[in-house]
């Protein structure tokens, strides 16, 4: 079975600045997608960014970037430039036919 | 497009009370899915249906839960007799194909509180 782990519950970062999240998964799968979605306080679920893990090259989106590394199963959000809009609660989460979420990071952001 | 349509909003209900959840994915979605996030418990996927026939319910808790989706534009999650125990935020989320690496897109979600 796959697992997701999100070993920070809690971040915070000054807006301007980068942070990463952390996200480490288990698999026997070969092939697979990891996305991070983001739940702001409004609770709606929406997907920051997406990868393929039969892509080596790390997928960007504007101030969203990932550190994927597949044998170490290791698939961070970096968030650069950081806004006071990207408060909220990320979720990494492993996706075959259906997702399988962390229990995500709170992230904060300080002015 | 109006995105992911959930209702209600807001249900709280006495404990054996029968309720019912309901959902409208996107048109042109084939695939929907139910989720229930708890504190405890985090986001864990109930069911899911490809082309309005469920494909894994391994995640539905137990048989007083059951979901059913009559066509592509609706699907309902039923809860029959309620427990506090099921109190939890239900989301509703919809994609395209239900391939792997399709988005999936989320509605609001209906906080469930059962006294």
């Amino acid at each position: 079975a796959q697992t997701v782990t999100q070993s920070q519950p809690e971040m915070s970062v000054q807006e301007a600045e980068t942070v990463t999240l952390s996200c480490t998964y288990d698999t026997s799968e070969s092939d697979y997608y990891l996305f991070w979605y983001k739940q702001p306080p409004s609770r709606q679920m929406i997907l920051v960014i997406r990868q393929e893990a039969y892509k080596q090259q790390n997928a960007t989106e504007n101030r969203f970037s990932v550190n994927f590394q597949k044998a170490a199963k290791s698939f961070s959000l970096k968030i650069s430039d950081s806004q006071l809009g990207d408060a909220a609660m990320y979720f990494c989460a492993f996706g075959t036919d259906k997702l399988i979420f962390g229990t995500g990071t709170r992230l904060q952001v300080f002015p | 497009d109006a995105g992911v349509i959930q209702s209600p909003r807001h249900e709280v209900t006495e404990m054996g009370q029968e309720v019912t959840l309901r959902c409208k994915p996107i048109s042109g979605h084939n695939s929907l899915f139910w989720y229930r996030q708890t504190m405890m418990r985090g986001l864990e996927l109930l069911i899911y249906f490809n082309n309005n026939v469920p494909i894994d319910d391994s995640g539905m808790p137990e048989d007083r839960f059951s979901a059913k989706m009559p066509n592509a534009s609706f699907s309902t999650l039923k809860i029959q007799p309620s427990e506090p125990r099921d109190s939890a935020v239900y989301f509703c989320a919809s994609s395209f194909l239900g391939a792997a690496g399709d988005e999936q897109f989320f509605g609001p979600g209906t906080r469930l509180t059962v006294l």
